[in-house]
């Protein structure tokens, strides 16, 4: 099994819709990381968890919010998406602040807003 | 200014050339640096990792990093088409990483 998970794969919304995209680790890492990928900006971070009661904003945060459920559970909304929010999502954890720093991404879920 | 540039290519060897890739970055309190490997419709996968400056080598792949000049590179010796990919240099400090936009490669059989 993967050891970070992501679901749904693919969506498509319409404008003004909630959803949720989610995220769970198998790997027991504290620090997990929402991103958005698009051509030619490469992967931005969204928001980022240090551990179940440590919320911190990256930065495009701004039309998103996210829940930390469990050390292993991170889930990123959209509370009303809106085209330009279509994107390619990872979520990752890591293991920042070791000597072994790195980080893992999920297989990634892609956005389509109508 | 974005706080790591990365020229986007695309760049195309025939097989067996050597592939040099490369990423300036303007915050010197970087001190973790990474190339993630990205294949089409994949996420990012780990390739090289190097803390503060110098050189790692991993079978074909050599990462480098000046932190007195923040640029590193990454080479790739003896090419094979199985390396065509986008290729991602990450860097950081303790609390998060920042992304180049990425460099599509392609090798040519």
């Amino acid at each position: 099994d993967a050891d970070v998970t992501q679901t749904p794969r693919n969506r498509i919304t319409k404008t003004g819709k909630r959803i949720m995209l989610e995220c769970s680790q198998t790997k027991g890492h504290d620090r997990m990381y929402w991103y958005r990928q698009d051509p030619g900006l490469g992967l931005r971070l969204i928001y980022y968890s240090f551990d179940v009661k440590d919320i911190n904003k990256g930065e495009i945060s701004d039309g998103y919010s996210v829940s930390r459920q469990a050390q292993a559970k991170f889930s990123l909304s959209l509370e009303s998406a809106i085209p330009n929010q279509t994107a390619l999502y990872f979520c990752a954890t890591g293991l920042l602040g070791t000597d072994q720093e790195t980080q893992y991404f999920g297989p990634g879920t892609r956005l389509l807003v109508l | 200014q974005k706080e790591v540039e990365q020229d986007p290519g695309p760049l195309s060897v025939p097989e067996g050339a050597i592939v040099s890739l490369n990423c300036t970055y303007s915050n010197s309190a970087f001190q973790y640096f990474m190339w993630y490997r990205q294949y089409s419709r994949k996420g990012p996968e780990l390739l090289m990792y190097t803390y503060s400056s110098g050189n790692k080598e991993d079978g074909r792949f050599t990462a480098q990093v000046d932190k007195s000049s923040k640029y590193i590179s990454l080479f790739i010796r003896d090419s094979q088409p199985s390396d065509s990919a986008t290729y991602l240099c990450a860097m950081g400090d303790d609390y998060k990483l920042s992304f180049g936009a990425g460099t599509t490669v392609t090798v040519r059989a």
